[in-house]
């Protein structure tokens, strides 16, 4: 079975750009994290979708970083511009039902803004 | 907020010694607590999984405890290896559906 899958697994980008990030889950998985994690930090939240619906973006910084999951399967997570402090690896997870199950994580896409 | 602490930060052992990872949260109401593993430049790997009503689980050399009344978790590495070595890290999910990370333990295992 394949796991979660993001790409590009590396970008660098300069300040004021747009970059986007992708992330397909594993297949038949109904729910969908994108996480931010800082060097030497655990994984912070920034949005949780259940299917198609975004059920927790309380913590995405919304005047720049927008995300959406078309037809509740894979998920795309764009800032627009980029600033140097977004520099970090960009997390996505997925699980089979909601808070109570394991989370399977993808590698990362790690983002260097210069 | 849900606060989750990883003590200690790092940590150094020799192979074949048993160890003890600490996490701790602020707030025990609590839907589980997750135990996951992270290589240097990788994703999560999930270890072990304990729901709320859950006071332990064990799987292979690794057994996680959980004590939501105190507001601590343990997971225990017995017997280990070299290829233990990584960052260890708790998460907790909170009513409302919120989840929560540690800062990880850094675990490394001497031949």
């Amino acid at each position: 079975e394949a796991g979660v899958v993001q790409s590009p697994r590396y970008k660098i980008i300069e300040k004021k750009q747009p970059v986007a990030f992708w992330c397909n889950p594993i297949s038949g998985h109904n729910t969908l994290y994108w996480y931010l994690q800082n060097l030497g930090q655990g994984p912070e939240l920034l949005i949780r979708y259940e299917n198609e619906e975004a059920v927790d973006d309380s913590q995405l910084p919304k005047d720049r970083f927008s995300a959406e999951r078309l037809k509740g399967v894979d998920s795309t997570l764009k800032i627009q511009p980029a600033e140097l402090g977004d520099s970090a690896v960009y997390l996505c997870a997925s699980s089979a039902l909601s808070v109570s199950d394991t989370q399977y994580f993808g590698p990362g896409t790690r983002l260097t803004v210069l | 907020k849900q606060e989750v602490t990883q003590i200690p930060a790092a940590l150094s052992v020799p192979e074949g010694e048993n160890l003890v990872l600490n996490c701790s949260f602020t707030d025990s109401a609590i839907y589980n607590l997750q135990w996951f593993r992270q290589d240097p430049g990788k994703g999560l790997t999930s270890l072990l999984l304990i729901q709320s009503s859950q006071r332990e689980q064990t799987s292979g050399r690794l057994n996680a405890s959980l004590d939501k009344s105190s507001g601590r978790s343990t997971l225990y590495i017995a017997a280990s290896q070299p290829g233990d070595s990584a960052t260890y890290l708790c998460a907790v999910s909170s009513t409302g559906n919120q989840f929560y990370f540690g800062t990880g333990t850094s675990l490394t295992v001497i031949p």
